[in-house]
């Protein structure tokens, strides 16, 4: 089973700063990590495909990269609207596995 | 509008059953492999069940099988999810979410509650 751990667990961030969240695999899994952004009281939402590819729709401000074991997703220029926890998760064998997910504030 | 739309959930007791649905509209769901994702209060995703587009393959995490069944019917656009033996640790909000062509969750729907407590 392939263990994905997330940093950092929480992240306080003002308006317009850079936001950079990793994603660490458990073994190799190649580019099959996804990222998703889940807001207070809602489902979670694809925003990163197989580690780098966007997703129509998602604000171009989201971009990933990585391979291996190693991940990032990157805010450029936090919005408010961005308040939530990010989830990776791995399709690379089963079972599928999320990380633990990380929070982000806005100061 | 693409739409995944969950039912079913409920306050359930200790060993108790309890049969999840998931309407599917706005894409053609046939082609989709299919997906439930739980999360406990407070906590985080777990993957729950796979099906494949024509339930050709199907795949449980270790933590429910043998007590969940996972099935669909393509004609009703539907997705289902048969609890049994039903703990407390089973107590979450239960995703659908479907896989297209590729393999991130790409639709999900809002999710229902399921709560096991005497």
């Amino acid at each position: 089973e392939i263990v994905l751990t997330q940093s950092p667990d929480f992240q306080s961030v003002t308006p317009k700063e850079k936001v950079t969240i990793t994603c660490r695999a458990s073994q190799s899994i190649g580019s099959s990590l996804h990222w998703y952004q889940q807001k207070p009281d809602q489902s979670p939402k694809l925003l990163i495909k197989y580690a780098s590819q966007s997703i129509s729709g998602v604000p171009s401000r989201f971009s990933g990269s990585g391979s291996g074991t190693d991940f990032t997703l990157t805010i450029n220029s936090l919005e408010a609207e961005d308040a939530a926890a990010y989830y990776c998760h791995q399709s690379s064998s089963l079972p599928h596995s999320f990380g633990p997910g990380t929070k982000v504030d806005i100061k | 509008e693409v739409q995944l739309v969950e039912s079913g959930g409920g306050l359930v007791k200790p060993g108790g059953s309890l049969r999840l649905s998931c309407a599917a509209s706005g894409f053609t769901f046939s082609s989709y492999s299919m997906n439930w994702v739980r999360q406990a209060p407070g906590k985080g995703l777990e993957w729950v069940s796979s099906i494949s587009s024509s339930s050709s393959y199907i795949y449980y995490a270790d933590s429910v099988k043998g007590r969940f069944t996972i099935s669909r019917d393509n004609a009703k656009n539907s997705l289902y999810l048969q609890m049994n033996s039903l703990r407390a640790e089973d107590t979450a909000v239960y995703y659908c979410a479907g896989q297209g062509g590729s393999h991130a969750f790409d639709i999900w729907g809002q999710g229902t509650m399921v709560t096991v407590s005497s």
